[in-house]
């Protein structure tokens, strides 16, 4: 049981370029999220799908895209990256919606240069 | 706008010593709120979750109190070791409106000193 798990650890990125982040859960959560963490700004939400074929759009979503692909997973994508999006990005699970405690995969620390 | 403010941003005890941790959120109206220890370079791990209607949870050395009117929430350190140094963090889920919305406190660093 390996909880939450994200891909790539690390990314470098030039501006303009493009990527995605993976992240999967196994725990049979219907919720997840993706969140950027910035030193000073805290943990903000980024998108969040609260259950398979649903995604709405968090407090930063600007710049970026999501996909529920299934139960399991739900990745991010910076279609043309931009300095402004250098952060650690961490995916999110939860059973349900709200009400539910929050796990956490270990985060992807991208740089945009 | 849901504002979480945590205080102290830092804290530096010795071994042993119990110690409170505070979290202020503006907006009463939420549906539950978490406490979350983060290690440096790692991610974030739930310590506990308070749901609306309760008071207080506990778990180990850690106690969580939740007073919704007032806005506040303390985290209780007992007996504190220095394997409990690490930053933590509150949030809160708002129940207003048809979005889901959690809000982070910016974090207290807590170092115990040996």
């Amino acid at each position: 049981n390996a909880g939450v798990t994200q891909t790539p650890k690390f990314q470098v990125l030039k501006t303009g370029q493009s990527m995605t982040l993976q992240c999967a859960q196994d725990m049979n959560h219907n919720s997840m999220y993706w969140y950027r963490q910035d030193p000073g700004m805290g943990l903000r939400l980024i998108y969040y799908s609260a259950s398979e074929g649903t995604t709405d759009k968090g407090e930063v979503p600007n710049g970026y895209n999501v996909s529920r692909l299934n139960k399991r997973e739900f990745s991010l994508r910076l279609e043309s990256a931009a300095p402004s999006q250098t952060s650690v990005y961490f995916c999110a699970s939860s059973p349900g919606l709200v009400t539910n405690e929050q796990f956490f995969g270990p985060g992807t620390r991208l740089t945009v240069l | 706008k849901q504002e979480v403010t945590q205080i102290p941003a830092a804290l530096s005890v010795p071994e042993g010593e119990n110690l409170v941790l505070n979290c202020s959120f503006t907006d009463s109206a939420i549906y539950n709120l978490q406490w979350f220890r983060q290690d440096p370079g790692k991610g974030l791990t739930s310590l506990l979750l308070i749901q609306s209607s309760q008071r207080e949870q506990t778990s180990g050395r850690l106690n969580a109190s939740l007073d919704k009117s007032s806005g506040r929430s303390t985290l209780y350190i007992a007996a504190s070791q220095p394997g409990d140094s690490a930053t933590y963090l509150c949030a809160v889920t708002n129940s207003g409106g048809s979005n889901y919305k959690l809000t982070f406190g910016k974090g207290t660093l807590l170092t115990v000193n040996p």
